[in-house]
């Protein structure tokens, strides 16, 4: 079974720290993503990455960087957290760019 | 671009009742198709796909679902709810011929089961 792990379940920061959430993959899949899901918006696509040290952004990637130097790791930083960032983030790993298989979703809290 | 719209935010059943949750899409030609389950607190799960052939297709847990071009619809239906299928159901589209090769996602359906 493919397994998409993420670093945290819940993380808790502060206003204007800077923020890394990791996610790891173990089945080779060259195409990784990350979104964040909140209430009646669904899941908001923010960068997304076909290859290793390739990145392409999404439909909301304002606020946000990726960083995927290992074809397993595939990391998004928040360079200094504001409050609208509080979300669910999603990571997603597919062979292809349409069947994704989804890590268990970090929330984010930032006060 | 492709476009995907979920007309029912909530859905309420009975536990033993059948169950049909919406999809609609726009695209000018035959897209893939997907369904995705998420459970409270969890990432979201395939429950099936579509990308040719049989326009019914069957996935996990016993969801099926059919692909109705003239209605540019992909309804995902089960013939008998369970409590644990309470959750919220996305509907996603790709566009496999030109444009943008990132599935759209529909922004859900929460379904609630009673018992």
């Amino acid at each position: 079974d493919v397994k998409v792990t993420q670093s945290s379940r819940y993380l808790v920061k502060r206003t204007g720290e800077k923020v890394f959430l990791e996610c790891v993959q173990d089945m080779d899949h060259e195409n990784m993503f990350w979104y964040r899901q909140d209430p009646g918006l669904g899941l908001r696509l923010i960068y997304f990455s076909y290859d290793v040290k390739m990145k392409e952004k999404g439909d909301i990637p304002e606020g946000y960087s990726v960083s995927r130097e290992k074809k397993e790791r595939f990391s998004l930083i928040l360079e200094s957290a504001s409050t609208n960032q509080t979300s669910m983030y999603l990571c997603a790993s597919s062979t292809d760019f349409y069947e994704q298989y989804f890590g268990p979703g970090t929330r984010l809290t930032v006060t | 671009a492709q476009s995907v719209t979920q007309p029912d935010i909530h859905i309420t059943v009975s536990e033993g009742a059948s169950l049909e949750l919406r999809c609609n899409y726009s695209y000018g030609a035959t897209p893939y198709l997907f369904w995705y389950v998420q459970s409270p607190g969890q990432g979201l799960q395939l429950l099936l796909k579509y990308f040719s052939g049989d326009t019914l297709v069957q996935g996990i847990k016993g969801f099926e679902a059919e692909f109705k071009r003239s209605q540019s619809s992909f309804n995902l239906r089960k013939p008998s709810v369970h409590w644990s299928d309470a959750a919220e159901y996305f509907c996603a589209v790709g566009a496999p011929a030109g444009g943008s090769y990132i599935p759209t996602f529909g922004r859900g359906t929460s379904l609630i089961v009673h018992p």
